[in-house]
């Protein structure tokens, strides 16, 4: 059984910087073709794609925010950490991690995580 | 910044077929993937590459692409089927193909 789980604090301040893991179990990211990317959504608002990191240890930024993000892996551990620098109260939001395996359903991402709400406060 | 269009709401009687719509100028060239999100959960994928249904999403829904335009289509809704629905695709005009998601429709069940 595939899960992912995302960890992290719920209250950053601004300027702060974010840190959030993403541990899963059910696959290894060593798999060619396996990806775990990182999604958020604002209460009340659409999905936004921040980041992917593939088996290769290829890494893909969304373009708006590529200058705050970083993505890794640690595969020995099953985690994925992302890292969002700067962090503003408009990055109040859930945090999703979610995995991909071009394999079996292309580009989709086909297993998420639970998500992980992160306010951003004073 | 490349976008894809959905239409904010689509309402439904029981047992009709709802049909939401995702516009973006490189879908004749990427594929188009559908999830549902219901109220405090995660999204779930419903529709992959455009038309591919994966195992345990019911018959009822399906996908299809016709130019510019992707289309999810739920037939016979039931009330479970009340959810926000999201499409995505890549935005393939850069250096490496960008995730976009849709804005989201909001189905209502009447």
């Amino acid at each position: 059984q595939v899960t992912l789980r995302e960890s992290g604090p719920a209250l950053v301040k601004p300027t702060q910087t974010l840190t959030l893991t993403c541990t899963f179990s059910g696959f290894s990211l060593s798999t060619s073709g396996m990806c775990v990317s990182w999604v958020r959504q604002p209460p009340g608002k659409a999905l936004e794609w921040l980041a992917l990191i593939d088996w290769d240890d290829d890494k893909y930024y969304s373009t708006s925010l590529k200058t705050r993000l970083t993505i890794s892996k640690d595969t020995s551990k099953n985690q994925v950490v992302l890292t969002m620098t700067n962090m503003d109260p408009v990055d109040t939001a859930t945090y999703y991690c979610a995995r991909g395996y071009s394999g079996s359903y292309g580009d989709a991402f086909d297993i998420w995580g639970q998500g992980t709400m992160v306010t951003v406060s004073s | 910044s490349y976008e894809l269009t959905q239409p904010p709401s689509v309402s439904v009687s029981p047992g009709q077929t709802a049909r939401i719509t995702c516009s973006g100028d490189a879908l004749p060239k990427q594929y188009a993937y559908w999830y549902q999100q219901k109220p405090g959960q995660a999204p779930v994928l419903v529709i992959y590459k455009d038309s591919e249904r994966p195992s345990g999403i019911p018959e009822r829904f399906s996908g299809s692409s016709s130019g510019t335009t992707v289309t999810l289509t739920i037939s016979g809704v039931q009330a479970e089927d009340e959810a926000d629905y999201y499409c995505q695709s890549a935005d393939s005009s850069g250096t490496y193909p960008d995730v976009v998601f849709g804005g989201g429709t909001k189905l209502t069940v009447l």
